[in-house]
């Protein structure tokens, strides 16, 4: 069956540190892979996504993430972390055979310490 | 962003209750979602409308109704909720319904059922 875990429900770094946040899927062929952002009383907002090509993507504030097929993964990145950062970040997978349907992860709420 | 707008944004309910849920999409676009967010559980799909026709129907109880009168317009009417139902209610638009497109989400509609 297709699914998405982020093994990290909370996360909390400095400001100006370094983030990954981890996200692996499980799926058959290849993925439609999203990034998403949810801050407070808000919906959620694209970062970035994965179709083909480059592996290595880029998105908006600052964000990239890598698929690497061998590990079904792709992690987001920032290299260095702003206050307003602080958030939920979702990953998502397009299902396949199923239309527009996305698969999303638990999500991870990103602390930000000043 | 302005491009998919939700109303109420708030809303109580008692489980007698009728209420309806109003998505608008500013987008032009042909395919639109109902999700449903619950505190430390994955996004959960809902419906999904395709040029006015629903395309998938994730097991959602009957007292969850939903309607497209047009692809602009979604509504989720409500009748005889049960207190579990409380959550985020979002609503998303793409394209045209495929997998590796880009979802566009409201802010959502957060309803409490008492």
């Amino acid at each position: 069956a297709q699914s998405v875990t982020q093994p990290d429900i909370h996360i909390t770094v400095s400001e100006g540190a370094s983030l990954e946040l981890r996200c692996n899927y499980s799926y058959g062929a290849t993925p439609y892979l999203f990034w998403y952002v949810q801050s407070p009383g808000q919906g959620l907002q694209l970062l970035l996504k994965y179709f083909s090509g480059d592996t290595l993507v880029q998105g908006i504030k600052g964000f990239e993430a890598e698929f690497k097929r061998s590990q079904s993964s792709f992690n987001l990145r920032k290299p260095s972390v702003h206050w307003s950062d602080a958030a939920e970040y979702f990953c998502a997978v397009g299902a396949y055979n199923q239309g527009g349907k996305l698969i999303f992860g638990q999500g991870t709420e990103l602390s930000v310490k000043p | 962003e302005t491009g998919v707008t939700q109303t109420p944004r708030h809303l109580v309910m008692g489980m007698t209750n009728k209420k309806s849920l109003k998505c608008e999409q500013h987008l032009g676009h042909n395919a639109m979602y109902w999700y449903k967010q619950s505190a430390k559980k994955p996004l959960e799909l809902m419906f999904v409308y395709s040029l006015e026709e629903r395309v998938e129907n994730n097991s959602v109880p009957s007292r969850f109704s939903p309607e497209c009168p047009n692809s602009s317009h979604l509504f989720l009417h409500l009748h005889t909720l049960q207190p579990e139902d409380s959550a985020l209610y979002l609503c998303a638009s793409s394209q045209g319904g495929q997998r590796q497109e880009t979802q566009y989400f409201g802010p959502g509609t957060r309803l409490l059922v008492l």
